[in-house]
């Protein structure tokens, strides 16, 4: 079965310093991978999402980076965290139904709370 | 571009009764996928249940059912026989384009003991 980890579970960065969260995926080749943040009682917001190893696609302008090194790791960066990147970052992979390819459902990890002070 | 409208920011069930979370959508892909997530207090996302749109049956997951009235792009979860671990937040989100999901704000449902 596919498991999806995410460190670190917390974190706490004044601003100014720099960020690196890690996400991977266990069970699966070859997935489509997806960084989302969740402001506080707030939707999901797509940041990035790739669909193989060094693709990206960033979905909103800001100064966060991701990469993807290997097949099953996700990195999201950033070089100088401002206050506004505090929330909670979601790493998702998604399941793709070969039959019916317009259909993605996605598995979450347990998500990053990052505060930035 | 795709929408997913959840309307009610919050809801309340008495536990053991039903409650109905809505949602509306649009897309102008004529193939897609409907989904409902919970969100309980650790905040791990969980797929509860998936709609494939070209399917004219409501999809059942146990006490979890939806109704999908395609024409008029409305999707909604009904919990059945509420439990003290139901309350979460709820995201409708919806998958009409390649690599994309769609989500919705969310709708924070409380369980009355």
């Amino acid at each position: 079965s596919q498991t999806i980890h995410q460190w670190p579970a917390t974190l706490v960065q004044p601003v100014g310093s720099p960020l690196s969260l890690e996400c991977t995926v266990e069970g699966t080749s070859n997935p489509n991978l997806y960084w989302y943040r969740q402001a506080a009682g707030r939707g999901l917001q797509l940041l990035f999402y790739s669909v193989g190893i060094g693709q990206i696609s960033s979905e909103v302008p800001q100064n966060l980076s991701a990469s993807r090194p290997q097949d099953r790791q996700f990195i999201l960066s950033s070089k100088k965290l401002l206050l506004s990147d505090s929330g909670f970052y979601l790493c998702a992979w998604g399941g793709l139904d070969l039959t019916r390819p317009r259909g993605y459902e996605q598995y979450f990890g347990p998500g990053t709370r990052l505060t930035v002070t | 571009a795709q929408t997913v409208t959840q309307s009610q920011p919050e809801m309340s069930v008495q536990e053991a009764e039903t409650v109905t979370l809505s949602c509306t959508y649009d897309t102008s892909e004529s193939d897609y996928y409907l989904f409902w997530y919970k969100q309980p207090p650790s905040r791990q996302m969980i797929l509860v249940i998936r709609q494939e749109a070209y399917k004219q049956q409501n999809a059942t997951e146990n006490r979890f059912s939806v109704n999908f009235q395609k024409a008029a792009k409305s999707f909604s979860l009904k919990i059945s026989d509420s439990q003290l671990g139901d309350a979460a937040m709820y995201f409708c989100a919806l998958s009409g384009g390649y690599q994309k999901v769609t989500f919705g704000i969310g709708t924070k449902l409380q369980v009355i003991p």
